[in-house]
């Protein structure tokens, strides 16, 4: 079965301060990778998107930055965090394959989320 | 570029009752995916039902329903017989066919359900 890992849960760092976010899928390949934020009682926020290693794409620009060193491994960084990127950050992935009575088809399954507290 | 409008940031049910939330989309496409995601104050992300747009029947899954318009671009999501553990946030999602597409979010609508 499939499941997705994201570390940490919980993060507090200084104004200023580097950051990295990690997050690791299992039983697939070739995933496609997301990094989402969601500001408090808000929607998500396309961040990055990846298709493979190496291709990132960016939605936003902003303070961070994302890579993808393995196929199904995502980073989220940043060399200095700003007070604005306090937020929650969700990884996702997503493929296309045959799921059953579904059919050939496409689903996303989300990581637990970090809650980042930058002071 | 693919945008999803949620009009309803709040909503409020009573349980047992029908709730219906609404999403809009835009895009150019032909084929192309549409989901309701449901967010629980534990803040995980939960697939609630999913929409092939070359598929004319709408989706179903248990309580949940949909009512996919796509000449409108609309799609909205039925619940029937509303129960407590149904308050949370609900996504509506979009994203073109073809398996290496990102995924875009509406804003979101707070469904509270009162007893």
């Amino acid at each position: 079965s499939q499941t997705i890992h994201q570390w940490p849960a919980t993060l507090v760092q200084p104004v200023g301060s580097p950051l990295s976010l990690e997050c690791t899928v299992e039983g697939t390949s070739n995933p496609n990778l997301y990094w989402y934020r969601q500001a408090a009682g808000r929607g998500l926020q396309l961040l990055f998107y990846s298709v493979g290693i190496g291709q990132i794409s960016s939605e936003v620009p902003q303070n961070l930055s994302a890579s993808r060193p393995q196929d199904r491994q995502f980073i989220l960084s940043s060399k200095k965090l700003l007070l604005s990127d306090s937020g929650f950050y969700l990884c996702a992935w997503s493929d296309y394959r045959d799921r059953g009575e579904a059919g050939m088809n496409t689903e996303a399954f989300f990581g637990q989320g970090t809650r980042l507290t930058v002071v | 570029a693919q945008t999803v409008t949620q009009s309803q940031p709040e909503m409020s049910v009573q349980e047992a009752e029908t709730v219906t939330l609404s999403c809009t989309y835009d895009t150019s496409e032909n084929n192309y995916y549409l989901f309701w995601y449901k967010q629980p104050p534990s803040r995980q992300m939960i697939l609630v039902i999913r929409q092939e747009a070359y598929k004319q029947q709408n989706a179903t899954e248990n309580r949940f329903s949909v009512n996919f318009q796509k000449a409108a671009k609309s799609f909205s999501l039925k619940i029937s017989d509303s129960q407590l553990g149904d308050t949370a946030m609900y996504f509506c999602a979009f994203m073109k066919q073809g398996g290496s597409e990102k995924l875009v979010f509406g804003k979101g609508t707070k469904l509270t359900v009162n007893p």
